[in-house]
Formats: C-alpha cells, structure tokens, sequence
C-alpha cells in the first residue's frame, strides 16, 4: 500500500470517448502529479498542482484537462484522445512541490490506458 | 537541454552483484533518486542522494558524484525479485526531476 490510489487501472476507449481518470491521496501531501509513462521513455510530466493550484503545465494538448478539487484529490479527464496518447498513466504526490531539496515522490499504480 | 542516460537493460545472475549508471545533465542540481518499478506496479523509492559519496541502505547503495555528473546503483547480493526496472531522476534548478528511461534488471537463476 502506497498511500496513493488510482481507479481505473484500465482503460480502453475510442477516440470520440470521454472518460476520467481519478487519483486519491492518503498521505496529506500538498503537491500531486500527472505523468505519463510510455514503453521505454522517460517519465513525462503532464501537470503539477500544489495547494489545489496548477503550478506546471509542460505543454501537454487539450485533450488532456486536469483538475485538482482538493489537496487529496487530482483527475484527469480525456476526451477525443489519439491512438498515441496510450500509455500508463501515473498519478504521484509529494509533501511539497517546489523549493525543497528532499522531495520525495509517492506514485500510485497508475491507470493502462489504450485508445482504438 | 536536460538530459538523463542509463543503459536500456542489464542482466545479472541470482546472488552475484550489479551496478546500474546514470549520468546527468541538468540546469542546476538538487540531488538525485533512485527508484524501482516492477512490472505493473508503481515507482517506489530507492534512495536520495545529494553530496558526493556513497549512501548504503541494506543491500542497495547509491553513489553521487556531483563533479562528474554521475550516479550509480549498487545491488549486492542479488535475489530474484530485484528483477525490475530502475529509474534514474535528478532534480534540476526548479526542484523538477528529470527522468531516465529506466534500466530493465533481469536476473537469472
């Protein structure tokens, strides 16, 4: 156990779908991220949110919008997503996201989403 | 640019030992981690290194050195579920991580 929980752990949808990913926090963090993982390339990092505030967006389209109800709390909501955009995605947390040198990163399992 | 290189994969036998490199290129330094994934499951941390030297926690050790940009992991007494990948991140100048792509362990019998 982790301390950070994602739903779903799959999830295959078409390209016209709209669909939600969902991370849950247990470790009263004050940062969440969004990565996104494919086979044999370095994490990216999607979205940052610390206190509930959008703090890194590293380019990532449209298709993909975040958002961060509360500190516990981050979702990923996809629609009209390309066959490219399937990968894992991984949630994580962090006591604090920014101007701290030990900055530990606690992931969730992730979600396995392909997109027909 | 930033910039993070450790080998695809490496193979190394049960109860032998294995050291995985990664070197770095990043605008600015604030430490470098280690981290495990297994297949499926989540990242899990490994270790945290932030001056020169060498960290020892068990049968893992990490290795720092700032000059050089260079890390290493160190694996003793290797044990079939160390059979993973291992994920190489430094944290530049923002207190971002930049990450490797990560080095598949197999270990065989």
């Amino acid at each position: 156990e982790t301390g950070v929980t994602q739903t779903p752990r799959h999830l295959v949808m078409g390209m016209t779908n709209k669909k939600s990913l969902k991370c849950e926090q247990h470790l009263g963090h004050n940062a969440m991220y969004w990565y996104k993982q494919s086979a044999k390339k370095p994490l990216e990092l999607m979205f940052v949110y610390s206190l509930e505030e959008r703090v890194e967006n590293n380019s990532v389209p449209s298709r993909f919008s975040p958002e961060c109800p509360n500190s516990s709390h981050l979702f990923l909501h996809l629609h009209t997503l390309q066959p490219e955009d399937s990968a894992l995605y991984l949630c994580a947390s962090s006591q604090d996201s920014a101007a701290v040198s030990y900055n530990e990163q606690f992931f969730g399992p992730g979600t396995r989403l392909t997109v027909l | 640019g930033q910039n993070i290189d450790q080998p695809t994969e490496m193979t190394a036998t049960e109860g032998a030992i294995v050291q995985i490199n990664c070197t770095y290129q990043t605008s600015g330094f604030n430490g470098l981690f280690w981290y495990q994934q297994h297949a499926g499951e989540a990242p899990t941390f490994l270790s945290y290194n932030v001056l020169d030297g060498l960290e020892e926690k068990g049968r893992f050790s990490s290795f720092l050195s700032r000059s050089k940009g260079y890390s290493y992991l160190l694996l003793k007494e290797l044990q079939m579920k160390d059979s993973a990948s291992y994920l190489c991140a430094a944290s530049d100048s923002n207190y971002q991580l930049i990450w490797g792509a990560g080095t598949k362990l197999i270990i065989k019998p």
